[in-house]
């Protein structure tokens, strides 16, 4: 499957901080970038869709002032978590998309907001 | 949008049982089913997937049906192991490559 390289794995901060975590797709070019938010016990939720070089769409209820999402590259995509709070607290996975490809996932960050 | 229910929530089998893990989805549109296993703490890997031109594949103790119909589909693993214990996730999306809807999950645990 897909190599798909996310850090950092594991954060811990204070509430007010911003915190930016890196997707790379290491050996294909994701023209698409899904960012999923899976909070303990319960699946994972689509956050946002992102295309390389064009602004994110984000899913109802997700504050895009909040969760900034970055896809400057077809390898690289960045979602920063701004001013972060501890209901933001949650498991963070991106995953790259290929056109008619199964898609595979980062080993995912888990933040905790203090 | 897509909404997709996952039954059962939690199953409990004896080790060499089989598992059955039961999805239903609602837009029509839809035509690609992955299916993930998570262990705790860990990313989702996929273990099988299937499209909408095929009603069943199989590999090796995993297998998957789809009825397009009825807008189902189901995992089945056979001959369980305690490695199998961990959360399976079906998901539902317009095509491999497209955003996922994910069921809420199906937390298996295999007892030796």
């Amino acid at each position: 499957g897909a190599v798909v390289s996310q850090h950092p794995s594991w954060v811990i901060c204070k509430s007010g901080t911003s915190v930016k975590i890196e997707c790379r797709s290491l050996d294909f070019q994701a023209t698409t970038m899904f960012w999923y938010r899976q909070f303990p016990k319960q699946s994972l939720m689509l956050m946002a869709t992102s295309n390389e070089g064009s602004k994110a769409t984000y899913e109802q209820g997700v504050e895009k002032d909040k969760f900034l999402i970055n896809h400057a590259s077809l390898t690289l995509s960045t979602l920063t978590v701004t001013s972060a709070h501890p209901e933001d607290s949650s498991f963070y996975i991106c995953s790259p998309g290929q056109a008619n490809q199964p898609q595979h996932f980062g080993d995912g960050t888990r933040l905790s907001i203090l | 949008g897509e909404n997709v229910e996952q039954h059962p929530s939690t199953l409990s089998v004896q080790e060499g049982d089989s598992a059955v893990i039961k999805c239903t989805y609602s837009d029509s549109a839809s035509n690609y089913f992955p299916w993930y296993k998570q262990e705790l703490g860990k990313r989702p890997q996929l273990i099988i997937d299937i499209r909408s031109n095929v009603g069943e594949k199989k590999d090796q103790r995993i297998a998957v049906t789809l009825n397009k119909t009825a807008k189902h589909f189901s995992l089945h693993i056979t001959e369980t192991q305690p490695e199998d214990s961990a959360v399976y996730f079906c998901a539902a999306s317009l095509g491999a490559g497209n955003m996922l809807t994910f069921g809420g999950g199906t937390r298996l645990m295999v007892k030796p």
